[in-house]
């Protein structure tokens, strides 16, 4: 059974640069298969980051497009992100998930890590 | 962009009872909407897909509708398990979540 894991420094400093690993076990990432990233803050629940398609495409949330960076490693069985001039406001619980696109355009999120606190704080 | 809006915030009830969430959308979004459960330290679980469709890795008590830009997720027999955050998902233009709502034990 597929499993994920996120992984990275819990505490960023502000104006900081925010890196996570997704790590994918219990099977090979298929070349179908898109990875998504979501964050979870009390105030505003979960709020979707963006996705990173088969052979690199990516799709950003507008609100932090100018910030975010996704990423596949296909031979660590790995996805990236990297979100840039951090503040307090980022900080949360992330969240990669494999994600299912139909032909149609809806798509949806079946499997999930259990999550990674981030603290920006100085 | 496309609002979700959520309802209720909060929900309180007993196991045994039958809860409905509703999910509403600001224009049409198709089935183009997902639950999901949500619990501290724990992965997000998918219950529902395609306004409707229930997640192979989801109880049979859960269930979805949808009418016009209105979602529902109802519960059914409420087990102690189900106390969690509820969110709805829109993916029918760019990707957004409802507000959630928060279901706590009477």
């Amino acid at each position: 059974q597929l499993q994920l894991q996120e992984s990275g420094p819990g505490l960023v400093k502000p104006s900081g640069t925010l890196s996570l690993t997704c790590t994918v076990s219990g099977g090979s990432m298929s070349s179908s298969d898109w990875w998504t990233w979501v964050r979870l803050t009390p105030g505003k629940g979960l709020e979707w980051i963006g996705q990173v398609f088969p052979r690199g495409t990516t799709d950003y949330n507008p609100s932090l497009r100018t910030r975010v960076s996704m990423s596949v490693n296909h031979s660590k069985n790995q996805i990236s992100l990297t979100l840039t001039s951090v503040t307090a406001a980022d900080t949360a619980v992330y969240y990669c998930a494999r994600t299912f696109m139909e032909p149609t355009g809806n798509n949806w999120s079946d499997t999930w890590g259990q999550g990674t606190l981030v603290t920006v704080s100085s | 962009d496309i609002q979700m809006t959520q309802s209720p915030s909060s929900l309180s009830a007993s196991v045994g009872d039958r809860v409905t969430i509703t999910c509403r959308a600001s224009e049409t979004i198709s089935d183009h909407l997902n639950w999901y459960q949500v619990k501290p330290g724990r992965a997000p679980k998918l219950l529902i897909y395609g306004a409707s469709f229930l997640h192979s890795g989801a109880p049979s008590r859960f269930s979805g509708s949808a009418s016009g830009t209105d979602f529902t997720l109802t519960i059914n027999s409420l087990l102690p398990d189900d106390f969690a955050t509820y969110y709805c998902q829109q993916t029918f233009s760019g990707n957004s979540f409802g507000q959630g709502t928060k279901l706590e034990i009477k």
